[in-house]
């Protein structure tokens, strides 16, 4: 079976100053793994996906994220958060070999970012 | 392009109740999915649909829930009878493939009372 956690309900951090928002995966095979961010009464929307290659993907807005096999994480990172960047946001993944599994959301991170 | 579009925004409904959600996915995306989020909770897939074919309905509730795809474009999401605990934003969301990001609509929020 496959899950995703992100281990921190609520995330505070200093306009300007680094963020960093956690996301842990379980797998059978190799994972295929996003980002989503979701403002206020808005849907999702899609920051970046990791499928195969480098361990460091950059998405939109300035985001990235890095893959770690052996930690079996993908954290999200931005080198200078902006107040506009607050909001909740969704690490989902997906096992690469079991093709007959749909992508699995966590619970998501409340990210404020304060100015 | 234009994005997912879903109706309506909002619904209050008392339990046993009947709804209906529509879904217009982005034009050219084969792939469909229905998503519940309850407050606090990231989304969980009801259903998706791969052009007019359902590919995955293992977590729909059954007996209450049922969605149709016709002629592979729009969608709608029905519940009958609707319970206390089927509050929530129901999510549509539509990719090129299964391996495509996902589109979000900006979802509808049902609240049961």
């Amino acid at each position: 079976a496959q899950s995703v956690a992100q281990p921190e309900d609520q995330v505070n951090v200093a306009e300007g100053n680094p963020l960093t928002v956690k996301c842990t995966y379980s797998v059978s095979g190799n994972p295929y793994l996003f980002w989503y961010v979701q403002y206020p009464n808005r849907g999702l929307q899609f920051l970046l996906k990791y499928i195969t290659g480098d361990n460091l993907v950059k998405g939109s807005y300035g985001f990235e994220a890095e893959f770690n096999k052996s930690q079996t994480s993908f954290h999200l990172k931005k080198p200078s958060a902006l107040v506009s960047d607050s909001a909740l946001y969704f690490c989902a993944v997906r096992d690469m070999v079991d093709y007959g599994q749909n992508f699995v959301f966590g619970p998501g991170t409340r990210l404020s970012v304060l100015p | 392009e234009a994005g997912v579009a879903q109706s309506p925004r909002y619904k209050i409904i008392e339990k046993r109740q009947s709804v209906a959600f529509w879904c217009n996915p982005i034009s050219g995306h084969a792939t469909l999915y229905w998503y519940q989020q309850i407050l606090g909770q990231g989304p969980k897939l009801l259903i998706q649909f791969q052009n007019n074919g359902v590919v995955d309905d293992s977590q729909l509730p059954k007996d209450r829930f049922s969605a149709e795809r016709l002629k592979g474009v729009d969608s709608t999401l029905k519940i009958q009878p609707a319970k206390l605990e089927d509050s929530a934003v129901y999510l549509c969301a539509s990719s090129l493939d299964r391996d495509s990001p996902l589109h979000f609509g900006n979802g509808t929020r049902l609240t049961v009372t």
